[in-house]
């Protein structure tokens, strides 16, 4: 079964500074994968998914993620972090059919 | 477009009560609906998969008889905690598959918080 490890339960960076957070994935299928964003007791909110396209996945919000099928990875990356970005990030991984499995999460702060 | 909500947001309840939880997807027709609970600082943790007109399927460890899911139509999924305790106390949060978008996206409505007294 797939299943993803995010690396990392807290990341802070400051304001203006490059975001990084770090996703590997599991699949005995070339996978789906998602980001997605969460904000204190709100649903989930997609940022962007990688669906066997361009491997280098644009998404909202000046997020990116790029696809290392070799690195089984699918890090999301934002060039300068704004403060509204502070929130919960789920990386999600699916082979294909109704089952999507999250990573633990990871919560990112802003320092001003 | 593809948006879901679920009623009520937060609900508090006495120990022993049942309580529903409504999910709709607003704007598309959902044949499978996803059901997920999630404790705080936790990820999400996949409770059922409810496909319309049949019954759901429920992962392994969560109790099919507490935990009561109705997909009745294409666009409303219902699930009913009954008997409910203070351990059941979460944010459940309900997603749709939009089958005419095809892929498997997920979308998500925006959770409902349950406290159990």
């Amino acid at each position: 079964a797939q299943s993803v490890t995010q690396l990392g339960s807290h990341v802070s960076v400051s304001e203006g500074a490059l975001v990084l957070l770090r996703c590997n994935y599991s699949s005995s299928v070339p996978p789906y994968l998602f980001w997605y964003v969460q904000y204190p007791n709100q649903g989930l909110q997609l940022l962007l998914k990688y669906t066997s396209a361009a491997t280098l996945v644009k998404g909202i919000n000046g997020f990116e993620a790029e696809f290392k099928k070799s690195e089984t990875s699918f890090h999301l990356t934002k060039p300068s972090a704004h403060m509204s970005d502070a929130a919960e990030y789920f990386c999600a991984v699916s082979e294909g059919n109704n089952d999507m499995r999250f990573g633990a999460g990871t919560r990112l702060t802003v320092k001003p | 477009g593809a948006v879901v909500s679920q009623h009520p947001s937060w609900v508090i309840c006495k120990s022993g009560t049942s309580v529903k939880i409504e999910c709709r997807s607003l704007d598309f027709q959902a044949t499978t609906m996803f059901w997920y609970r999630q404790f705080p600082k936790q990820s999400l943790m996949l409770m059922a998969t409810s496909n319309e007109g049949s019954k759901a399927t429920y992962e392994q460890g969560v109790e099919k008889d507490k935990f009561l899911i109705n997909h009745a139509s294409l666009t409303l999924s219902t699930l009913t905690v009954t008997s409910a305790h203070p351990e059941d106390s979460s944010f459940y949060i309900c997603s749709a598959h939009d089958l005419a978008r095809g892929g498997f996206e997920q979308f998500f409505g925006p959770g409902t918080r349950l406290t159990v007294l």
